[in-house]
C-alpha cells in the first residue's frame, strides 16, 4: 500500500495562504490522491481529490508534482474555521486493494 | 437522508463486557470501515467490508469481530472489553465507481473501558 508522509503540524495567519505538504513517494500510476479534514472530533470530511493534473474546487486547490510524489494542498484564504487535522491519503482504483489507510494528518492551527 | 448513522453515539463499559457498534448507511455504497481513533495516532483502520457477507482485516483487528449481513449495515463488536479498547470509532463508506469516490464518515462513537 501506498503510504503518506505529512508533517505533523503547521502554523497559518488568518487571511493568508495555508500550503500542506504530502509525501507520497511510493505511489502508482493509477492511484488517486484524496485529502480529509477532521475538525474537532468530528468524523473526517472529503475536501479534494486528483490524479495526475492539478485541482480546484470551491475549499482548495490541489497541486501535484508531475512525478507524482508529493502533493500540496492549498487553501487560499485560510480562517480560522480551518483549523482542523488535514489528512492526504492513496486510494487505489476500483478492483485493487480495497484497504483505506491513514496517516497522522497534519494539525493546522489557523491564527489571527 | 441520514448518510452515515453510527450507534450509539457514548458508551461506557467495564473490563470483560461486551457490545455491539452498528454502522448504518443509506447511500447504497458497496464498501463500509471501521476506523478508531486515539489521541495523536490518527485514524487507524480495523476491519473493512467490500460487500454484503464479505469482511476483511485492517491494520489493528484484534480484539474485534464485524459482520455485514445486510448491505446498509456494518456491525462492530468487542467480544471482551479491554481498556486499550478505550477510543472514538468512526465508520466510513465509499461508492468506489460513483462520484468522486471520497469516503463518507458518521459522526464517531465514544468508548469507554473501565
Amino acid at each position: 500500500d501506498a503510504k503518506t508522509t505529512q508533517p505533523p503540524s503547521m502554523d497559518c495567519a488568518e487571511g493568508r495562504a495555508a500550503n500542506l505538504p504530502c509525501n507520497h513517494s511510493t505511489i502508482s500510476g493509477n492511484e488517486y490522491v484524496y485529502w480529509y479534514r477532521q475538525i474537532h472530533s468530528q468524523g473526517p470530511q472529503y475536501i479534494i481529490h486528483g490524479l495526475k493534473n492539478n485541482e480546484t474546487n470551491e475549499m482548495a486547490s490541489l497541486i501535484i508534482t508531475e512525478d507524482r510524489k508529493s502533493s500540496t494542498l492549498i487553501l487560499p484564504h485560510a480562517t480560522l474555521r480551518d483549523t482542523a487535522v488535514y489528512y492526504c491519503i492513496v486510494r487505489p482504483p476500483r478492483g485493487s486493494n480495497y484497504k483505506l489507510t491513514f496517516g497522522k494528518g497534519t494539525l493546522l492551527t489557523v491564527n489571527p | 437522508n441520514a448518510g452515515v448513522t453510527q450507534t450509539p453515539k457514548f458508551r461506557v463499559l467495564k473490563t470483560g463486557q461486551s457490545m455491539t457498534l452498528l454502522c448504518a448507511q443509506d447511500m447504497n455504497h458497496e464498501y463500509m470501515y471501521w476506523y478508531r481513533q486515539d489521541p495523536g495516532m490518527g485514524l487507524r483502520l480495523i476491519h473493512y467490508s467490500v460487500g454484503e457477507g464479505t469482511t476483511a482485516k485492517g491494520e489493528v483487528p484484534d480484539g474485534y469481530n464485524v459482520s455485514r449481513l445486510k448491505k446498509q449495515n456494518f456491525l462492530l463488536g468487542l467480544e471482551s472489553a479491554a481498556p486499550s479498547q478505550t477510543s472514538v470509532y468512526f465508520c466510513a463508506t465509499l461508492s468506489w465507481g460513483r462520484g468522486t469516490g471520497e469516503l463518507f464518515f458518521g459522526e464517531g462513537s465514544r468508548l469507554t473501558v473501565l
